[in-house]
This record gives structure tokens, sequence and C-alpha cells, in this order.
């Protein structure tokens, strides 16, 4: 089955502990991204890459790193955690980075950082 | 400005009955997509249905249609024949072509249709 898969689905943790998102596709998908989403501020991508090696900010990539060692990951990292990276994580990916191309999600990552 | 805007916070629709979520878009560009997500309560992101600024045609997919009028720059979802598993924040999107090399999708701030019995 075609899909984006995101572990863990619920993670609380305390501030300063460094963690991992991990993200992987099974569709051979270029491009990935990772987006959060808060109330009242919607859908904000973190970071995006066009490929392989390619990994490029989005509109709020503070206090994010990712990489992408291989086409199907893209692992978010948190080095420092911080209670306002309290958020609901998805990480999504498409064929390429065309306009036309829809993105797929994964299932959605509630974290909760005290 | 807005990229992408929904003009309803709530709607309320009788189970069977069919149900217009509004939206418009602004952009620059002439190469763009627009697309339409619905996230039940569970919270996952699931696409729905795709319109390309070139395609001439209405994009259609099962009970979901878009009616896309490019002059207004408008691209509304109409859910047919309503059922109760409908009910659920629906997103319109934007991912742009040229300009925007993030290739971000651009989210509206989503409708909450309530589908009732």
């Amino acid at each position: 089955e075609a899909q984006v898969t995101q572990n863990p689905r619920y993670l609380i943790t305390v501030t300063g502990k460094k963690l991992t998102v991990t993200c992987s596709q099974n569709m051979n998908h270029e491009y990935m991204s990772w987006y959060r989403q808060d109330p009242g501020l919607g859908l904000r991508q973190i970071y995006y890459s066009m490929n392989v090696e390619v990994t490029d900010k989005g509109d709020v990539p503070e206090g994010y790193k990712v990489s992408r060692k291989e086409k199907r990951n893209f692992p978010l990292i948190l080095e420092s955690p911080s209670p306002n990276q309290t958020s609901l994580y998805f990480c999504a990916s498409s064929l390429t980075s065309g306009s036309a191309d829809t993105q797929y999600f994964g299932p959605g990552t509630r974290l909760t950082v005290l | 400005a807005q990229k992408i805007t929904q003009t309803q916070p709530g709607m309320f629709v009788q189970e069977k009955e069919a149900v217009t979520l509004d939206c418009t878009y602004d952009t620059s560009d002439q190469s763009y997509g627009l697309f339409w997500y619905k996230q039940p309560s569970s919270g996952e992101m699931i696409f729905l249905i795709y319109q390309g600024s070139y395609d001439e045609q209405n994009a259609t997919e099962g009970r979901y249609s878009l009616n896309f009028q490019k002059a207004r720059k408008s691209a509304n979802l109409v859910i047919s024949a309503s059922q109760l598993g409908d009910s659920a924040m629906y997103f319109c999107a934007m991912r742009e072509g040229v300009y925007t090399g993030r290739r971000a999708l651009t989210f509206g701030s989503g409708t909450r249709l309530q589908v009732q019995p």
C-alpha cells in the first residue's frame, strides 16, 4: 500500500530533550516536506527536500533540523525542544515539486513539550 | 494578502443533501494546482481532489467535485449526497508553480462541516 508513515504518532517530552520524528514514504517520491499545524495559525511548512541531500528552509525552520540521506526517509530533529514546539506535525511527499503533484500526508505526530 | 480564503468557518448540512464549501485564491502564477483535503477528528490529512490551472473541465472524484472558476479565482468543493462520515474539517490548498521555489502547499483556514442525520 502506497503510504507515508510517521513515528511516533504521539509523544510527550520535556524541554531540552533531543528527539527525532521519523518519516518514510514507499512511493519513490522526490519531494518531501514537514508541516506543523497550530490552532489559529493553520499549516505551515518547516523544511522541505527536493531530493536526496537537497533540503531547504520553509516558513518556520527555527529549532528544527532535517536530513535526506535516502530517498524514502526524511526525519525531523528537534535538538532542544521547547514548549512552543508543541504542535501537530505532518510529513508529506509528492512525486516531484511540480504544482500539479499531489502532496500525500502521513498520519501526523502529536508532540507535547512540557 | 491571504493566498487562500475560506470564508465559512462552519457549515451544517442534512444527510443526503449536497453542500458547497467555498474557496478563493490569489496568485500571479499562470501554473498552479488547487487541492482539497479532509481532516477528520482523528487528525490525519486526507487528499480529496485536485484541479490544475490549465484544466478546462471541473475535476470530479466520486461524490466530490470542484467548481473551478478561473476568472473569479474560486475553487469551491461540492460534496453530493452527504454522509455522516463527511463530518470533518475541510481545507483548500494551493501549490504554485514558478515563483514559489519551496513548492509548499498554502492552506486556507478551513471549514468545519457537520452532517446532521
